[in-house]
């Protein structure tokens, strides 16, 4: 079984909509990162969480949302989706010490379409 | 504004032939990765260096953090398809933040 996790894996909304995209890790990893990834532009950090209460924006917040349910779980939801986060979205754990703390985990991600 | 800037974006080759892809910063960073990305599949770790001027290899694939931490090289000898992929790196500081290159895409040509 797959250390992270996504689901969906392909999701199709309509604008307006409220989205929530889950991610599950089965490594022990303290850290939790969501990404989303667009052509020409590489992998951009949304949000981060080093434990379940603490809640980092990373470079592009704006219209999305978090939920660090526990240690393995962290959610990302848009509350009302617009075609431009129309992306593919990474979920990433890292460790908490060391060279563990340099290294990222990702899961296999969702492709999300806004209409 | 892009932190780190990866060059060349597109890069197709033939089979056997050599390659180097660049990530350029005018930042420090504590550690620097490399990551491969597949079609379908999120992106995987090739090799984090940390140290000025660290030279790592795997196998055909050569990795080398700038003497100042700024900048980072991949070099691929004899390239094969599989090869084929995204390559992305990556830099930290402390690891509270990781910042990515906008890639780099291989097409290696039986």
């Amino acid at each position: 079984d797959a250390d992270v996790t996504q689901t969906p894996r392909n999701r199709i909304t309509k604008t307006g909509k409220r989205i929530m995209l889950e991610c599950s890790q089965t490594k022990g990893h303290d850290r939790m990162y969501w990404y989303r990834q667009d052509p020409g532009l590489g992998l951009r950090l949304i949000y981060y969480s080093f434990d379940v209460k603490d809640i980092n924006k990373g470079e592009i917040s704006d219209g999305y949302s978090v939920s660090r349910q526990a240690q393995a779980k962290f959610s990302l939801s848009l509350e009302s989706a617009i075609p431009n986060q129309t992306a593919l979205y990474f979920c990433a754990t890292s460790d908490r010490f060391g060279t563990g703390a340099d290294t990222q985990y990702f899961g296999p991600g969702t492709r999300l379409t806004v209409l | 504004t892009q932190l780190l800037e990866q060059s060349p974006q597109f890069l197709s080759i033939q089979e056997g032939e050599n390659l180097t892809v660049y990530c350029n910063s005018s930042s420090v960073f504590s550690s620097l990765q490399w990551y491969r990305q597949e079609p379908g599949e999120g992106p995987v770790l090739l090799v984090t260096v940390v140290t000025g001027g660290e030279v790592k290899k795997l196998k055909r694939l050569t990795f080398q953090f700038g003497d100042a931490r700024k900048d980072s090289s991949l070099h691929i000898t004899a390239a094969q398809p599989g090869d084929t992929g995204l390559y992305l790196c990556a830099a930290t500081n402390t690891g509270n933040q990781f910042y990515f290159g906008t890639g780099t895409s291989l097409t290696v040509i039986p």
